[in-house]
């Protein structure tokens, strides 16, 4: 497995302004993804965060609402921007690992609050 | 795409009983099924997994089995503990590849009681 950090664990924010989350791990990575999970819900996936270039994104998500960046193998970021009251949830870094490709961890999530 | 379903929503056991938990998919490429434990304030934790290459995987009181012409898999978990209680989710990864993205049911709420 892997030791997944992210930042910060929680946060209380307004409407309209932004949050950038951040993921760090500790092992060498092949995959990194972003899901939300909403109150009471399952996983969605929001995108693939691709090393160097631009993320892939799910249906219903875009790039500027949740622009992501991943300047090296380890480490990721999510911004959630001009936010809503919607946009509360727990959001989710997930990676798979170079010795496990098929195995994905889970960081232990940032809880957003949206006022 | 992957659809997964998963039964029951919600579970409530006494200790020591037996609890499974039921998922069919729909991707019949799909080679990859893993199982996630989510504790109150937590991330989901990977507690066990199978690949389409065997029909059972067991992990002290935890088993996987897979019916690969039924399209369904389960978890089973002997011995329930009250640290077992946790909302579960059952994936399965679409297409069959190691670069597949996971599809998840819409979980389990694990109640063990005392």
């Amino acid at each position: 497995s892997a030791v997944i950090s992210q930042k910060p664990s929680r946060d209380i924010c307004q409407r309209g302004t932004s949050l950038t989350i951040q993921c760090q791990v500790d092992s060498q990575v092949t995959m990194m993804f972003w899901y939300r999970q909403q109150p009471g819900q399952s996983l969605t996936l929001i995108a693939t965060a691709n090393q160097g270039s631009e993320a892939t994104y799910e249906s219903g998500f875009v790039i500027d609402k949740f622009p992501i960046s991943r300047p090296n193998l380890t480490f990721s970021t999510l911004t959630v921007s001009n936010m809503s009251p919607e946009d509360s949830s727990i959001y989710l870094c997930s990676v798979r690992l170079a010795d496990s490709p098929y195995e994905q961890y889970f960081g232990p999530g940032t809880r957003l609050t949206v006022t | 795409g992957e659809n997964v379903e998963q039964h029951p929503s919600t579970l409530s056991v006494q200790e020591g009983d037996s609890a499974v938990i039921k998922c069919t998919y729909s991707d019949s490429a799909s080679n990859y099924f893993p199982w996630y434990k989510q504790e109150l304030g937590k991330g989901p934790q990977l507690i066990i997994d199978i690949r389409s290459n065997v029909g059972e995987k067991k992990d002290q009181r935890i088993a996987v089995t897979l019916n690969k012409t039924a399209k369904h898999f389960s978890l089973h978990i002997t011995e329930t503990q009250p640290e077992d209680s946790a909302v579960y989710f059952c994936a399965a990864n679409a297409g069959g590849t190691s670069y597949g993205k996971l599809t998840f049911g819409q979980g389990t709420i694990l109640t063990v009681h005392p």
